[in-house]
């Protein structure tokens, strides 16, 4: 079946400017992540949706990060105001639940590439 | 300090070589140990994942977790060109957030 999608998967934008980024989860699949992931770096996780619960929103770095997920399905990461230093590959990654025991992992997008002028 | 450390590499070996990739963690806390394979401009995908301490195979790839060591190992077994990836390593605790915890990755290069 289809895998987990994002768009746009290339975005430049220039300094200041706010961007909007879309994740597609797996059907079905009630967990959803983003992370970050700068040049040389891990994955940074920033933001977590299960089912109807309120998101942990613990690793957004500022409050010019903000998520969004609609109908339990698609969800919307918006950087407002960017900064050079938002610049990153940033992940979306679904999993059937949280109960990563039953081997429902993460299954992850390809990511969208965002470069701030 | 970084919860989970990785060395970078990159890590060059010729094909069929056994190769030894690891990662150092510092919480004690954790419980699953992953290990994903990320090719160039793709997503993480997941290669192993094990449950607390212990070995586990699959195929080339074996994964070890020695928890009184605070240190995970893969291994793969006679490597190919198209194991050229990053591997990083992640973990995750047991009960509250479930987000993972990742290294930073190693580079991985198997030369034909």
């Amino acid at each position: 079946g289809a895998g987990v999608s994002q768009s746009p998967s290339n975005k430049v934008t220039e300094k200041g400017k706010d961007v909007e980024l879309r994740c597609d989860p797996i059907s079905g699949h009630t967990a959803l992540y983003w992370y970050r992931q700068s040049l040389g770096q891990g994955l940074e996780f920033l933001i977590y949706f299960q089912g109807n619960s309120a998101p942990d929103k613990s690793g957004l770095p500022s409050d010019r990060f903000s998520a969004e997920r609609t109908g339990g399905s698609v969800s919307t990461l918006t950087i407002q105001r960017t900064q050079q230093e938002d610049s990153a590959v940033y992940l979306c990654a679904s999993s059937l639940n949280w109960r990563i025991l039953l081997g429902e992992t993460q299954y992850f997008g390809p990511g969208t590439r965002l470069l701030v002028l | 300090q970084k919860e989970v450390e990785q060395d970078p590499g990159p890590l060059s070996v010729p094909e069929g070589a056994i190769v030894s990739l690891n990662c150092t963690y510092s919480n004690s806390a954790f419980q699953y140990f992953m290990w994903y394979r990320q090719y160039s401009r793709k997503g993480p995908e997941l290669l192993m994942y094990t449950y607390s301490s212990g070995n586990k195979e699959d195929g080339r790839f074996t994964a070890q977790v020695d928890k009184s060591s605070k240190y995970i190992s893969l291994f793969i077994r006679d490597s190919q060109p198209s194991d050229s990836a990053t591997y990083l390593c992640a973990m995750s605790l047991d009960t509250g957030r479930r987000a993972l915890t990742f290294g930073s990755g190693t580079r991985l290069q198997v030369q034909p």
